[in-house]
């Protein structure tokens, strides 16, 4: 079965600084592969999807993320935090099965 | 339209008892998924529907756990003699199948929250 490994479960910007979340499949073939953000007492929201069509996806909120075959990787990134973006964070990955599956979530502080 | 909703927000249970979980999916979306996130387990994906198929069962984690979707649209997650280790945020989500039958972008109710004492 496809899997997402998220490396870190939490992780502290400052304000300004560079976002970096990382994600990495299982799969030889990439998967279709999603970035979720979830805000305190909220359901998910989509960031962003890999489909296939490009390397680089841009998402919302200024994130975008890079698919990277030879890594096996599609890390999340934003070039400078906001306060309002402290969040949790899935990766999630959907192949054959309609179902998703979902890393373990980072938690992302972004300090003043 | 309207996004998924869920119902209740927080649902306060005793050991034994039996809870109903309501989701109302995005109007003509003809997927819906039940997917559980508990403290130190992550999201866990519990069962899906398509349309008038066979649900995908295959996640949920006993007998007590079922689910049905009534007219296509409207969903009840039913979880019978409730034990502690059942609480957790249970999370509706829907999606439009695309015509390769490849995920489309699942959106994601608010969610209930369940409390067994």
């Amino acid at each position: 079965a496809q899997s997402v490994t998220q490396l870190g479960s939490h992780v502290s910007v400052s304000e300004g600084a560079l976002v970096l979340l990382r994600c990495n499949y299982s799969s030889s073939v990439p998967p279709y592969l999603f970035w979720y953000v979830q805000y305190p007492n909220q359901g998910l929201q989509l960031l962003l999807k890999y489909t296939s069509a490009a390397t680089l996806v841009k998402g919302i909120n200024g994130f975008e993320a890079e698919i990277k075959k030879s890594e096996t990787s599609f890390h999340l990134t934003k070039p400078s935090a906001h306060m309002s973006d402290a969040a949790e964070y899935f990766c999630a990955v959907g192949g054959s099965a309609r179902q998703l599956t979902f890393g373990s979530g980072t938690q992302l502080t972004v300090l003043p | 339209g309207a996004g998924v909703s869920q119902s209740p927000s927080n649902k306060v249970t005793e050991k034994g008892k039996d809870v109903e979980l309501r989701c109302d999916p995005i109007s003509g979306h003809t997927a819906l998924y039940w997917y559980r996130q508990s403290l130190g387990q992550g999201l866990e994906f519990l069962i899906y529907f398509q349309g008038n198929s066979a649900p995908d069962k295959s996640g949920l984690p006993s007998d007590r756990f079922s689910a049905e979707r009534t007219g296509g649209s409207v969903s009840t997650l039913t979880i019978q003699r409730t034990q502690q280790e059942d609480s957790a945020v249970y999370l509706c989500a829907s999606s439009s199948i695309g015509a390769a039958g490849r995920n489309n972008e699942q959106f994601f109710g608010p969610g209930t929250r369940l409390t067994v004492l």
